[in-house]
């Protein structure tokens, strides 16, 4: 089966601007999970879909970013205006079902430059 | 909270060499370690996991086992490959029933022919 996707794969925008990020789980997976990483820092949680509910959205760190999840398929991460401190690599996962014993499958990752 | 730590790369090998990544954690209760892995151009996979004290955890000739007193998760492989350069992410999740996991900074292994 085909893996968790993210597009674009690197994304270079200036400050202020706008961009949006695009991830598509695995067929059959109902749990979408958005993390973020910062340069050289840890990957920090975002947010959790079920479907097309947001679960658990606690580490979305302000009201800049906007996630989506339209008919519980694909997911859309929005970055309105964008700051410096929002480069990172932005990853994408995907599983079954929730809870431990469920794994997460990860995308490649989308990097964003904001220059 | 709970917290990961483990130690700054990049870690510089030549092939054939003994690897070790430290992992060291903070949680309350019993939490589940695991150890990602990312290639280049490629997402964070499952490498070897334990879910409690004195478990350990194995694949692709990697192993790391779960302490408890010392509150450690240390990756090793007797004999790495250039094909496992990549970065590698200590993480734990839970305990109580906590699934998002919390990451490490991650540790780029870079192995030379």
């Amino acid at each position: 089966e085909a893996g968790v996707t993210q597009f674009p794969s690197h994304s270079v925008i200036e400050k202020g601007q706008t961009v949006t990020l695009r991830c598509d789980p695995i067929s059959g997976h109902d749990n979408l999970y958005w993390y973020r990483r910062v340069m050289g820092k840890e990957i920090k949680f975002l947010l959790h879909f079920v479907k097309e509910s947001k679960q658990d959205e606690s580490g979305m760190p302000n009201n800049r970013f906007l996630a989506e999840r339209t008919g519980g398929t694909y997911s859309t991460l929005k970055v309105q205006p964008a700051e410096l401190e929002d480069s990172g690599v932005y990853f994408c996962a995907s599983s079954r079902g929730q809870g431990g014993t469920y794994e997460q499958y990860f995308g490649p990752g989308t990097r964003l430059t904001v220059t | 909270g709970n917290s990961v730590t483990q130690m700054e790369g990049p870690v510089t090998l030549s092939e054939e060499a003994f690897l070790t990544i430290n992992c060291t954690y903070t949680a309350t209760g019993y939490p589940s370690l695991f150890w990602y892995v990312q290639y280049p151009g490629e997402g964070l996979q499952l490498l070897l996991k334990a879910t409690k004290a004195d478990d350990k955890g194995s694949n692709k000739g990697f192993e790391a086992t779960y302490r408890k007193e010392t509150t450690s998760f240390h990756l090793e492989k007797g004999s790495v490959q250039v094909s496992d350069s990549a970065v590698y992410f200590c993480a734990l999740s839970g305990p109580g029933g906590s699934y998002i996991p919390t990451f490490g900074r991650g540790t780029s292994l870079i192995v030379h022919p």
